[in-house]
C-alpha cells in the first residue's frame, strides 16, 4: 500500500490477556517507530527501529511490552498481561533514515 | 519530565485570521523541530519543519518560527481556514531522522 498500515484498527481485550498489534511500514522506509497516545495526552515514544541497528527500547513502559521487526519491514508490538492503563491509541510510523515520519491510523486498544 | 510543552490545550480563531500555536522545549540538545497535524481517527501528518540553523521556515500559509535562546517555537497559519481545525503537535529531535519527542497537542478550532 501507499501508506503505513496498522491492524487491527480497534481491539477490545480483557485485563490480563496478551495482545499483538501489527504495523506494515511504507516500502523502503528504514526507520520504524511505535508511539502511543492515551486519552487527552500527547504522543508517547515507545520504541524505534533503524535498519539493522539494535532498537531503541527506552520508551517501553514495562517488561510487559515488546516489539520486533521482521526482515526490516513488518513490526509487531506485543503487550502481555494487559492492564487498564494500557488502553490507548497505538501509532506506528515509518521514515527514510533521515526524514519526516509517516504515521498509520493507529490501533485503538481498550482493556476492560 | 516533559521535554516538549504545548501549554495551550485549545485555541479558537475566526476564519481568515491568524492562528498562532506555541511550543516550548527544555532540552538544549534538540536541533530539529516539526509540527504535525492530526484529524480524529487518523494518524498525525507532517506539516512543516525547521532545523536549528534557521529561525524561520515558510510553506504557503504555514510559517514556523524558532527562538533558540528562548527554547520556543511557534506555528503561524494565515489566513486560517475551517479545514485547519485539528490537533496540532509540536515535536523535536536531537537530529533529523532521530526519534521525535512530542508535545501534548493543541486543539485548533477555526470558526467560519
Amino acid at each position: 500500500g501507499a501508506g503505513v498500515s496498522q491492524s487491527p484498527s480497534n481491539k477490545v481485550t480483557e485485563k490480563g490477556k496478551d495482545v499483538e498489534l501489527r504495523c506494515d511500514p511504507i516500502s523502503g522506509h528504514t526507520a520504524l517507530y511505535w508511539y502511543r497516545q492515551r486519552l487527552g495526552q500527547g504522543l508517547e515514544f515507545l520504541i524505534y527501529f533503524q535498519g539493522n541497528s539494535a532498537p531503541d527500547k527506552s520508551g517501553l513502559p514495562s517488561d510487559r511490552f515488546s516489539a520486533e521487526r521482521t526482515g526490516g519491514s513488518v513490526s509487531t508490538l506485543t503487550i502481555q498481561r494487559t492492564q487498564q492503563e494500557d488502553s490507548a491509541v497505538y501509532l506506528c510510523a515509518s521514515s527514510f533514515s533521515a526524514g519526516s515520519l509517516f504515521f498509520g491510523s493507529g490501533t485503538q486498544l481498550s482493556v476492560l | 519530565d516533559q521535554q516538549v510543552k504545548q501549554n495551550s490545550p485549545s485555541l479558537s480563531v475566526q476564519e481568515g485570521r491568524i492562528s498562532i500555536l506555541n511550543c516550548d522545549y527544555t532540552n538544549s540538545m534538540f536541533d530539529y523541530f516539526l509540527w504535525y497535524k492530526k484529524y480524529p481517527a487518523e494518524g498525525p501528518t507532517f506539516l512543516i519543519s525547521i532545523s536549528s540553523i534557521k529561525d524561520k521556515n515558510e510553506d504557503g500559509r504555514f510559517t514556523v518560527f524558532l527562538n533558540k535562546s528562548a527554547k520556543h517555537l511557534s506555528l503561524h497559519i494565515v489566513p486560517s481556514q475551517p479545514g485547519d481545525s485539528a490537533v496540532y503537535f509540536c515535536a523535536a529531535s536531537r537530529a533529523e531522522g532521530n526519534k521525535l519527542v512530542f508535545g501534548a497537542g493543541t486543539i485548533l478550532r477555526v470558526k467560519s
